[in-house]
């Protein structure tokens, strides 16, 4: 079974503060994501990666990097974290061939006061 | 641009009730497709996928969703729905050379005893 761990669970950040979501998968996909869910617009790419090393600018990218140090692990990073970016955030991993699953971890829930 | 819609934002049915859960896609070339659902405070799980092929496509716990590239829809099935189909489904369009998945905005699903 497919195996995608976001940590933390839960999380409240002050305005301008740094916030790192992380991502672990021991699947070995090389294809991993960031999506953030907001009602009435779905899930919405972040960021996203090829493999170790690589990060990619998805739809919705600016207030947000991403680091890919390892095959594993996929982190999202917001330096100045604003109440806008209050949301539900996903990672996921999955191999790229289009009829492939995706396979998602079970979020973070994401507070900015 | 590739977009998916899910015109209906909430759909409430009786249980034992047939349903339709309804997707449009907007896509130049050849679609691939998913259905996936997310129970509360949980990820996103696939039910279905489809690549060019037989138009109508079976998933798990009873569910297939039928492709019309004349209609560009991919709507969702199912014959009879159980009070554990409570949850939110989403509609996704992947492209052939890529990996990530454009979502609708989700249906909400609810179940009337």
């Amino acid at each position: 079974e497919a195996a995608v761990t976001q940590s933390p669970r839960n999380k409240v950040a002050v305005t301008g503060g740094k916030v790192t979501l992380s991502c672990n998968q021991t699947n070995n996909h090389n294809n991993m994501y960031w999506y953030r869910q907001d009602t009435g617009h779905g899930l919405r790419l972040i960021h996203y990666s090829y493999g170790a090393g690589s990060t990619e600018k998805g739809d919705i990218p600016d207030g947000y990097k991403a680091s890919r140090p390892s095959q594993e692990n996929f982190s999202l990073i917001l330096e100045l974290a604003t109440p806008s970016q209050t949301s539900v955030y996903f990672c996921a991993s999955g191999e790229g061939g289009a009829n492939t699953e995706v396979f998602f971890g079970k979020g973070t829930r994401l507070t900015v006061v | 641009a590739q977009s998916v819609t899910q015109p209906d934002a909430r759909v409430t049915v009786s249980e034992g009730a047939s349903l339709q859960l309804r997707c449009k896609y907007s896509y130049f070339g050849t679609p691939y497709l998913f259905w996936y659902v997310q129970y509360p405070r949980q990820g996103l799980q696939l039910l279905l996928k489809y690549y060019p092929g037989d138009p109508v496509v079976q998933g798990v716990n009873g569910f297939e969703a039928e492709f019309s590239k004349s209609n560009s829809s991919f709507h969702l099935r199912k014959a009879s729905v159980h009070w554990s189909d409570w949850a939110v489904y989403f509609c996704a369009v992947r492209r052939y050379n890529q990996g990530k998945l454009i979502f609708g905005q989700g249906t909400k699903l609810s179940i009337k005893p």
